[in-house]
């Protein structure tokens, strides 16, 4: 039961241009959205995150779109540079006790070219 | 540096075996995770500590236990391991359970 997808396993771009990943949730109890990037050999480090209270949540060249009638969020990086070349992995929480319990995607995998 | 340690970085064993993968928090965080990250899933929930005790558990089998020591590190403990146990293993650290995790870079266990 795959309740958090990423329906698109990679992702390739020009520098400079935008990067989109998608993610699509099934459980209408996860108010919390998380993206996650993570370089080979690395743990998977935070990178922005939305409340289910908001519908947009920007950090620098980061930002995160939440629709939740159509329980979809997106990613846009703007402009996309070589080193954000990674798998981004959209996760979801459920509140409550449950923090930390998140739900992950299988990733994306953004390749970047100069 | 997330400053989550985890050893070791890699492990090979057999079928039938038992290991134990250890996890250090980062200075000051009270919770640890531990997540399991095969070829076709993404990272899977199993397990959280909090201040030693247990908080929150996901599909973790039978076979697998955890704990978290007084000093705060955790060690996941794997028995009658399987093929289908060889993932990536990853804990992951917060102050108290409702900030964002940090996360180790993983133990790569191969059961052969």
């Amino acid at each position: 039961d795959q309740q958090v997808k990423q329906n698109s396993p990679s992702l390739s771009v020009q520098e400079g241009r935008i990067s989109i990943l998608n993610c699509d949730y099934t459980n209408s109890m996860f108010d919390y959205f998380l993206w996650y990037k993570k370089y080979p050999a690395e743990g998977p480090t935070f990178l922005i995150s939305i409340s289910s209270i908001k519908d947009k949540n920007e950090d620098g060249r980061f930002t995160v779109f939440l629709n939740k009638s159509a329980k979809h969020l997106s990613l846009h990086i703007v402009p996309s540079q070589p080193g954000d070349s990674a798998v981004y992995f959209c996760a979801a929480n459920a509140g409550g006790t449950s923090y930390g319990k998140l739900t992950f995607g299988q990733g994306t995998i953004l390749t970047v070219h100069p | 540096d997330s400053g989550v340690t985890q050893t070791p970085k890699h492990l090979i064993t057999a079928t039938g075996q038992r290991v134990t993968l250890r996890c250090s928090p980062r200075s000051g965080d009270l919770s640890v995770y531990w997540y399991q990250q095969s070829l076709d899933q993404g990272l899977q929930f199993l397990i959280q500590y909090y201040n030693g005790e247990e908080r929150a558990k996901g599909n973790i089998l039978e076979r697998f236990s955890a704990q978290q020591f007084p000093d705060l590190h955790s060690e996941l403990n794997l028995s009658s391991l399987e093929l289908g146990d060889s993932a990536l293993y990853f804990c992951a650290s917060s102050l108290d359970g409702y900030e964002k995790l940090f996360f180790g870079s993983g133990t790569q266990l191969s059961v052969l």
